[in-house]
Formats: C-alpha cells, sequence, structure tokens
C-alpha cells in the first residue's frame, strides 16, 4: 500500500496568514493527489485533483504544488472560514490512501 | 447540482449485517465512477471500497474484503454496500463519493454521511 505522511497534524496561524501543509507519499504516485478540507460534524469537501488543479467553485487562495512525492497545499491570505482538517488523499494506486490529516486553527 | 444522500445507518449488534445505499441527483449516474469511505469517531477516513460505472470493476480496502459488498443500480441511481460480520471497529460514519470524470478514481463530490454504529 502506499502510505501518505501528512504533516504538521495541527497547526495555528492568524488571519491572513500564509500557510503550508505538506504530503509525502512512499512512492511515486505521478499527480493523482487531492486535497480535501473538513469541518467539525461534516463531509469533506474537496478542493484539489491532480495535485494542483482547483475543484469548481474553491477560492483562488488555495492551491496545491508538487515536487517528485512531495505534495503541498498552500492557503494565502488565512480566512476564519479556513479553520478545518485537511486530509491529502493519492489516488494513484488502490488502496486509495489518506494522509492523518491536519488541523488548523485560526489564532 | 450533484447531490448524494446517503442512507441506512443506525445501531446494530456485532456480528449482524446493514446495508448502506447512496442517493444520487444532478448528474448522469450511470457514467459516474463511485467510492464508499468511511470516518470512525475523532479519527481519519479510510477508504472502503469502488465501483466502475457500469459496476463491471470494484475495490476493496483489506478491511472490507470478504465482509462488506459494493453493488449498484443505474436504472434507480443508487449505490448500495452490503456489510456483513460487523464488529465494534466498523463503527463511523460512511459518505459515498463520486469519481470526478478523467481523473480515473479522484472525488469531487461528497455525500453528507450515515452513521453505524456497532454496540451491542
Amino acid at each position: 500500500d502506499i502510505q501518505m505522511t501528512q504533516s504538521p497534524s495541527s497547526l495555528s496561524a492568524s488571519v491572513g496568514d500564509r500557510v503550508t501543509i505538506t504530503c509525502r507519499a512512499s512512492q511515486g504516485i505521478a499527480n493523482y493527489l487531492a486535497w480535501f478540507q473538513q469541518k467539525p460534524g461534516k463531509a469533506p469537501k474537496s478542493l484539489i485533483y491532480a495535485a494542483s488543479s482547483l475543484q469548481s467553485g474553491v477560492p483562488p487562495r488555495f492551491s496545491g504544488s508538487e515536487s517528485g512525492t512531495e505534495f503541498t497545499l498552500t492557503i494565502s491570505n488565512l480566512q476564519p472560514e479556513d479553520s478545518a482538517t485537511y486530509y491529502c488523499q493519492q489516488y494513484n494506486d488502490f488502496p486509495l490512501t489518506f494522509g492523518g490529516g491536519t488541523k488548523v486553527e485560526i489564532k | 447540482q450533484v447531490q448524494l444522500v446517503e442512507s441506512g445507518g443506525g445501531v446494530v449488534q456485532p456480528g449482524r449485517s446493514l446495508r448502506l445505499s447512496c442517493a444520487a441527483s444532478g448528474f448522469t449516474f450511470s457514467r459516474s465512477g463511485m467510492h464508499w469511505v468511511r470516518q470512525a469517531p475523532g479519527k481519519g477516513l479510510e477508504w472502503l471500497a469502488f465501483i466502475a460505472y457500469d459496476g463491471t470493476n470494484k475495490k476493496y480496502a483489506e478491511s472490507a474484503k470478504g465482509r462488506f459488498t459494493i453493488s449498484r443500480d443505474n436504472s434507480k441511481n443508487t449505490l448500495d454496500v452490503q456489510m456483513n460480520s460487523l464488529t465494534t471497529d466498523d463503527t463511523a460514519v460512511y459518505y459515498c463519493a463520486r469519481v470526478k470524470s478523467g481523473t480515473y478514481w479522484g472525488i469531487d463530490y461528497w455525500g453528507q454521511g450515515t452513521r453505524v454504529t456497532v454496540s451491542s
């Protein structure tokens, strides 16, 4: 199975800050990497697919990038509504696997 | 708009079975692969199963193999998962999710989830 190692597990930042979350795959997954946002008690919401493509309706302050097996989700100009847990997921091969999640808190 | 509505959750005793359903609307269901994903209380997301648009290809997580069966009825726009021999470890919120067109197995839309509690 492909392991997805996500870091940090939590972070606290201020409104307007730039936040970066990293996900490392245990083997090559091309760009078959997605990012999801989940707020407490809610279903996940899809943010990014193919490592850097925004899902429809997602604000452009969210962006994704890749470098080999390392993938990054960046939130520019952090907003209060961005307080949530973020997950990466590889869909290069079955079983699909998720990172452990990063909880983003607004100071 | 795309809507996925899960149902069938509840409280079930260990060893018993449960069937979850996902009603799809707002898109051409018969052209979309679908997934089931679950989330145990306070834990992360766990992928469970995938079914191709026509039902011919199915994949399972190790935790689901032999106990869970994913199926679909394209005439009714519904996705199901039959869960047998349930244990307390199966306690979770279960989500259905749509495969985004052109991404092989990537997800774009999620249902709101249905809660399953396995307890005696």
